[in-house]
């Protein structure tokens, strides 16, 4: 298994500009998961999808923000336009679910710089 | 609204000690509690996983306990290595639709 896939590793844009991040999920599990990682505010979870519906995305912070699973193996979190301050490591994450719950797995992130 | 947190926030130990890290949690009903570390720059690794029913788990040099009625765990590592310098995050999960809440980490530095 080759893990949770993101790409790019890292994005580097000039602000009003659309930044779209990308995730592939571990075959077989149901729920995903984005969060992003300051310095100033570690990890906070953005939006968070159960079997390809999103559960809850009161994290994330403004419309600017979307974020979309139209299958079990394929997510996007978008942002458009984007601004400096959305200059963070955005990671994804899934997990399996259903009778028993095991634990997450994290994509290695993409570094997200906006200028 | 539960809320994590790591105590100490930094902490820095001779090659060799044995250590304890922190992690305390305002709601006591989690489904599960998971370590993670961080290296610089790079993602999070899964080191262990405790389910609520479970008292404690163990990986090697590494030991977590979970005392649910406390809202508290411990991750405990022994004869520490230079390689173990990191940051190590706890995670709750609360419910099982897997919604985590992590806190905010504590960085290990292990002197050689």
């Amino acid at each position: 298994d080759a893990g949770v896939i993101q790409s790019p590793r890292h994005e580097v844009t000039e602000m009003g500009q659309e930044v779209t991040l990308r995730c592939k999920p571990i075959s077989g599990h149901n729920s995903l998961f984005w969060y992003r990682q300051t310095m100033m505010r570690g990890l906070e979870l953005l939006i968070y999808f159960n079997n390809n519906v999103p559960i809850d995305d009161s994290g994330m912070p403004e419309d600017r923000f979307s974020a979309k699973m139209p299958n079990a193996s394929f997510s996007t979190l978008k942002i458009q336009p984007s601004e400096p301050r959305d200059s963070a490591v955005y990671f994804c994450a899934s997990s399996s679910g259903g009778g028993r719950i095991f634990g997450y797995t994290f994509g290695s992130g993409t570094r997200l710089t906006v200028v | 609204k539960q809320e994590v947190t790591q105590i100490p926030a930094a902490l820095s130990v001779p090659e060799g000690e044995n250590l304890v890290l922190n992690c305390s949690f305002t709601d006591s009903a989690i489904y599960n509690l998971q370590w993670f570390r961080q290296d610089p720059g790079k993602g999070l690794t899964s080191l262990l996983l405790i389910q609520s029913s479970q008292r404690e788990q163990t990986s090697g040099r590494l030991n977590a306990s979970l005392d649910k009625s406390s809202g508290r765990s411990t991750l405990y590592i022994a004869a520490s290595q230079p390689g173990d310098s990191a940051t190590y995050l706890c995670a709750v999960k609360k419910t099982s639709y897997d919604k985590v809440i992590f806190g905010p980490g504590t960085s290990l530095s292990v002197i050689p």
